[in-house]
């Protein structure tokens, strides 16, 4: 157990509809980023929340968003969505605004989307 | 650029030494050197990360050049545990992101 905790594990919905993904960072860490990682492009950062604000954007489609909520909990919201989005997504969280001195980022074991 | 250049796929037989080389002939001074790895159906791991001296820790070590375009990460007795995909980073320090390429997958054979 990372201490990174990514719910639900598992996720088969339809083309057009909305999922949410819900992310809660180890112990402490105020740093939350989003990760996508699919077949044919590895892993994609998508978006970092630093203590409830939105720090960095990567490759993230406008059909997503993500927010920190007080807790330091994040969620990932995808909505419209379509076959290609199909894919693994990764949490990661770290203490400060970067990655931590000792240990880098924790990453969570990851929610797996599939779209049919 | 911030990318680095690994090898596909490598090999290695239980009980023995591995060494995983990256190529980062780009890298800026106050690039960190970062690995993880990913072991099947799991998050990456973070492994080790150094600037410019060799560093150890419990899981591996990492070896790196004096003039820092390369590096190798060592693990001392290779396990079947240790077959993984192994990321080899580029980051610097208060970085937001990590630019993961395409790594090196190890397989340890019994």
């Amino acid at each position: 157990d990372s201490g990174v905790t990514q719910t639900p594990k598992h996720l088969i919905t339809a083309t057009g509809q909305r999922v949410t993904l819900r992310c809660s960072p180890r112990s402490g860490d105020l740093s939350v980023y989003w990760y996508q990682q699919s077949l044919d492009q590895g892993l994609q950062f998508l978006i970092q929340y630093y203590n409830g604000e939105e720090r960095a954007k990567g490759n993230i489609l406008e059909r997503f968003s993500a927010q920190q909520f007080p807790d330091l909990h994040s969620e990932l919201n995808l909505s419209s969505l379509e076959l290609g989005d199909s894919a693994l997504y990764f949490c990661a969280s770290s203490g400060g605004v970067g990655f931590s001195e000792n240990y880098g980022y924790t990453f969570g074991s990851g929610t797996r989307l599939t779209v049919v | 650029d911030a990318k680095t250049t690994q090898p596909n796929s490598m090999e290695s037989n239980e009980e023995e030494p591995v060494h995983l080389p990256c190529n980062h002939s780009t890298i800026s001074g106050t690039d960190y050197i970062h690995w993880y790895r990913q072991l099947p159906s799991q998050g990456p791991e973070y492994v080790i990360h150094g600037l410019t001296s060799n560093v150890n820790n419990r899981m591996a070590s990492l070896a790196i050049a004096e003039d820092r375009k390369s590096s190798t990460l060592i693990l001392h007795r290779a396990t079947l545990r240790d077959a993984a995909v192994y990321y080899c980073i580029r980051g610097t320090s208060g970085t937001y992101k990590y630019i993961f390429g395409t790594g090196t997958r190890l397989k340890v054979l019994a």
